[in-house]
């Protein structure tokens, strides 16, 4: 596996279901990302992690809580969510949080769909 | 708080057409500036990537433009092809934070 890779690809749950999200860069990267992409809004910063320490919460509802055991991987818990939680979410990576080029990497992405 | 917007949303070209694809941000107190290619769908591909210091970046059929003082960026695609059918999405990064536009997406016809 090369680059960034997210599982599930689609995931279709129930507003009472709990589900995870997996996350894995393969590039050494020491910063990771998760956005979320509603239909024609622009992406939103959702939760950074560097070194495996959370650096930003957006103003994200607790029913998205998220993990990072390592460098090399991101998890996305979900529980109790909303319709309105269906969207692609995207997992990123950097090398780190610095000033140099610091090009975000991405992920293809979970579709999610909460009926 | 950044804003990024780009124009047009929407674009659709005949094949061989050059397209001119416009991105503008309030805040000019940037690090970069990203250039991404979206299939629907689909994760974002990285085209270019503009540091601060830097006028224009190019790789292959694609130049990016950047005025940090004026807030404006433009990416060029030379040539227009079918497969260049896609949304193009405008990203700056503020501190660690990475700001995007709601994208254009480009129709190219065959």
């Amino acid at each position: 596996e090369t680059g960034v890779t997210q599982t599930p690809r689609h995931l279709v749950m129930g507003m009472t279901n709990k589900k995870s999200l997996k996350c894995e860069q393969h590039l050494g990267h020491n910063a990771m990302y998760w956005y979320k992409q509603s239909a024609k809004k622009p992406l939103e910063l959702m939760f950074v992690y560097s070194l495996e320490e959370r650096v930003e919460n957006n103003s994200v509802p607790s029913r998205f809580s998220p993990e990072c055991p390592n460098s090399s991987h991101l998890f996305l818990h979900l529980h109790t969510l909303q319709p309105e939680d269906s969207a692609l979410y995207l997992c990123a990576s950097s090398q780190d949080l610095g000033q140099g080029a610091n090009e975000q990497y991405f992920g293809p992405g979970t579709r999610l769909t909460v009926t | 708080k950044q804003e990024v917007t780009q124009i047009p949303a929407a674009l659709s070209v005949p094949e061989g057409e050059n397209l001119v694809l416009n991105c503008s941000f309030t805040d000019s107190a940037i690090y970069n500036l990203q250039w991404f290619r979206q299939d629907p769908g689909k994760g974002l591909t990285s085209l270019l990537l503009i540091q601060s210091s830097q006028r224009e970046q190019t790789s292959g059929r694609l130049n990016a433009s950047l005025d940090k003082s004026s807030g404006r960026s433009t990416l060029y695609i030379a040539a227009s092809q079918p497969g260049d059918s896609a949304t193009y999405l405008c990203a700056v990064r503020n501190d660690y934070k990475l700001s995007f536009g709601a994208g254009t997406t480009v129709t190219v016809r065959a």
